[in-house]
């Protein structure tokens, strides 16, 4: 069994101030981790992945994550947060089990608010 | 616009009818993932394709669901007579399955927003 708990539902940065948006995950196998953004009326766009390669992972618009296995945790950072970036933000584990199908399990969504 | 593509994006019905929506995947991809979306939530796994073979069908809600793929190109979900409950984004995804990778990432389509009233 797989889950992802996002500690925030909702986020407020100032624009130019760091973003730091939590994941928890729970997953019996090894996982791949995931992050999504979903703009308003917009589909899903994968910012990054982790699959077992390097910990610390670089994905677009600057954003990164960090897997760290002792925490459970795949917390998304920006050093630096831009107007465009306001949107709802899902991490996601995937069970990459051969009879699992790549099945993605969705945390509950942060929804980043930035103010001018 | 090589992206996936669901038709409708929106669709208001009644209570009790029927409703069907389309999704076309990227054409190359041979898995088609349909999901769930209700407010304020993530997305929920509902069933998934891999050529015309449904592979996982457990997690679709209920037997008023269900989905094909009959050529192995584009899907269908219906959901029989429907439920105020029902009323969701539904998402559908499409990814590239080869053997020996790691992971295929999935590409998601803008959903369709059903309204039930």
């Amino acid at each position: 069994a797989q889950s992802v708990t996002q500690l925030d539902s909702h986020v407020s940065v100032s624009e130019g101030t760091p973003v730091l948006l939590r994941c928890n995950y729970s997953s019996s196998y090894s996982p791949s981790l995931f992050w999504y953004v979903q703009h308003p009326n917009k589909g899903l766009q994968l910012l990054l992945k982790y699959t077992s390669a390097a910990t610390l992972v670089k994905g677009i618009n600057g954003f990164e994550a960090e897997f760290k296995k002792s925490e459970t945790s795949f917390h998304l950072t920006k050093p630096s947060a831009h107007m465009s970036d306001a949107a709802e933000y899902f991490c996601v584990v995937s069970d990459l089990r051969e009879n699992a199908g790549n099945m993605l399990t969705f945390g509950g969504g942060t929804r980043l608010m930035v103010k001018p | 616009d090589t992206g996936v593509s669901q038709n409708p994006r929106h669709k208001i019905t009644k209570r009790g009818q029927n409703v069907t929506f389309r999704c076309d995947p990227i054409s190359e991809h041979n898995r088609l993932y349909w999901y769930r979306q209700t407010l304020g939530q993530g997305p929920e796994f509902l069933t998934y394709f891999q050529n015309e073979a449904q592979l996982e069908k457990s997690r679709l809600l209920s037997d008023r669901f269900s989905a094909e793929r009959p050529k192995g190109s584009f899907s269908t979900l219906e959901i029989q007579r429907t439920e105020q409950g029902d009323s969701a984004m539904y998402l559908c995804a499409s990814s590239i399955e080869l053997a020996g990778r790691s992971y295929n990432e999935q590409f998601f389509g803008p959903g369709t927003r059903l309204t039930v009233l």
